[in-house]
């Protein structure tokens, strides 16, 4: 069954501290990887994407994911963290063609100062 | 950048009453979605619909929940007799082509009070 599991709810950073949010799917064909932030009462924006070649790919406000095949893992990380980051993170997983995306739980994110 | 934009932002329905969600896909899209997020929940699908017809749906959309394309800009979703666990933000969504390379285009959203 296709599924993708955010192991964290809620996770706390000190602004400027590294950052990364774990996820992991279960997709029975060639996956398409998909991360999206989620400010409070806002739509979904698409931080980044992965389809196929180099395994770490860079998005939008400094982010990158890693994908790596044998942990079934597309983890995302942020060296430095700044108070606007602070969202709701979901990860996601989609087929070729007109599939839908499934979406994780999300993982909520706190900046401390 | 072309958006997918969404009205109203919010809707407030009493129980029983119908309500139509409108989305406005970008232009040259050809696949279109609806998906439901709970308010601290995650996000779910619904309904996929491409060449004027659903292609896909989830156990939640039920007879209750019908879609429609009724021109070429707008994409709608109805819910028939509203329920309380209906209330939600709905999002759509909409995507070029079945290029596996092109991501969905989300909109904003509408969140659905039903009272």
């Amino acid at each position: 069954a296709q599924s993708v599991t955010q192991p964290d709810i809620h996770i706390t950073v000190s602004e400027g501290a590294s950052l990364e949010l774990r996820c992991n799917y279960s997709y029975g064909a060639t996956p398409y990887l998909f991360w999206y932030v989620q400010s409070p009462g806002q739509g979904l924006q698409l931080l980044l994407k992965y389809f196929s070649g180099d395994t770490l790919v860079q998005g939008i406000k400094g982010f990158e994911a890693e994908f790596k095949r044998s942990q079934s893992s597309f983890n995302l990380r942020k060296p430095s963290v700044h108070w606007s980051d602070a969202a709701e993170y979901f990860c996601a997983v989609g087929g070729g063609g007109g599939f839908k995306t499934i979406f994780g739980a999300g993982t909520r994110l706190f900046v401390k100062a | 950048e072309p958006e997918v934009t969404q009205t109203p932002s919010h809707q407030v329905t009493q129980m029983g009453q119908e309500v139509i969600l409108r989305c406005v896909p970008i232009s040259n899209h050809l696949y279109f979605y609806w998906y439901r997020q709970i308010l601290g929940q995650k996000v779910e699908f619904l309904v996929s619909f491409y060449n004027n017809e659903i292609s896909e749906k989830s156990e939640i959309f039920d007879d209750q929940f019908s879609v429609e394309r009724p021109d070429g800009s707008n994409f709608t979703l109805k819910i028939r007799s509203t329920k309380l666990e209906d209330s939600a933000m709905y999002f759509c969504a909409s995507k070029w082509t079945g290029d596996s390379n092109q991501p969905q285009h989300f909109g904003d959203g509408t969140r659905l009070s039903i009272l």
